[in-house]
C-alpha cells in the first residue's frame, strides 16, 4: 500500500531564506505524487504535481519540487521565503491506475521577519 | 462555474445524535473524495465514488458513517450517533476523472460534537 511521510510537522524559517519541506514516499509502482496548500482558514489547493514527465516540476508560487526515485522523495523547495508563504503544506501520493490519494501528515512553515 | 460547495460550514451537535453533511462538486466533474483533517493529524481518507462504479468506501472508521452520492453529483456524508471524537474539519473534493487529475477542495464543514 502507498503512504507518505513528511519530516516535520512545524519547519520555520525567515523571510529570504530557502524553503524545505520533506516528502518521502512508499509505492510498489511509480506513483503520481502531489503537493497542496492550505492557507488558514481556507480550502487546499494544489502547487504542484509529479505525473512521470519532467522530475522536476515546478508549480505556483515560484514552488518546485524533484522526485528522485532512488530516495523515495519529493521534497519541495523554494528559494526564497515571502511572509505569504506561512501556511500548511500536504504531500500526497496516488498510485497510477489507483484513484485513491493519500495524504501526509502535512508541514506548517513559519516565516519571520 | 463555482467551485466545490460544501454546507453547513460549521455544525454543532451533541453527542449520540446523527448529522449530514453535503458537498456539491465541480459541474461534470465525475470524481468526488471526502476526507477527515483533525488536529495534527493530517488528512484522512474516508471514501472515493467515480462515476458510476462502486464507491471505495475502505477509509471510513465505522459503520456510522455512510457518503451516498446521487446522480451523480452532489453528495452527502452521513455521521450516526455522533460521539466527540468525530469532531474534525470534514473536506470534500472533486476532480474531472479522478487519477492524476487534480483535486478541487471545498473549504470543508467544521463538526464539533459536545
Amino acid at each position: 500500500a502507498q503512504s507518505v511521510t513528511q519530516l516535520g510537522s512545524h519547519v520555520s524559517v525567515s523571510e529570504g531564506a530557502l524553503v524545505l519541506l520533506r516528502c518521502n514516499y512508499s509505492s510498489s509502482v511509480p506513483p503520481y505524487l502531489f503537493w497542496y496548500v492550505q492557507y488558514p482558514n481556507q480550502g487546499l489547493q494544489l502547487l504542484l504535481k509529479y505525473t512521470s514527465a519532467a522530475t522536476l516540476v515546478k508549480g505556483i508560487n515560484g514552488f518546485e519540487a524533484e522526485f528522485k526515485k532512488s530516495e523515495t522523495s519529493f521534497h519541495l523547495t523554494k528559494p526564497s521565503a515571502h511572509m505569504s508563504d506561512a501556511a500548511e503544506y500536504f504531500c500526497a501520493v496516488l498510485r497510477g491506475g489507483y484513484n485513491k490519494l493519500i495524504f501526509g501528515a502535512g508541514t506548517r512553515l513559519a516565516v519571520h521577519p | 462555474g463555482a467551485g466545490v460547495s460544501q454546507s453547513p460550514s460549521n455544525k454543532v451537535t451533541e453527542k449520540g445524535k446523527d448529522v449530514e453533511l453535503r458537498c456539491d462538486p465541480i459541474s461534470g466533474h465525475t470524481a468526488l473524495y471526502w476526507y477527515r483533517q483533525s488536529l495534527g493529524q493530517g488528512l484522512e481518507f474516508l471514501i472515493y465514488f467515480q462515476g458510476n462504479s462502486a464507491p471505495d468506501k475502505s477509509g471510513l472508521p465505522s459503520d456510522r458513517f455512510s457518503a451516498e452520492r446521487t446522480g451523480g453529483s452532489v453528495s452527502t456524508l452521513t455521521i450516526q450517533r455522533t460521539q466527540q471524537e468525530d469532531s474534525a474539519v470534514y473536506l470534500c473534493a472533486s476532480s474531472p476523472e479522478g487519477g492524476n487529475t487534480e483535486a478541487f477542495f471545498g473549504q470543508g464543514t467544521r463538526l464539533t460534537v459536545v
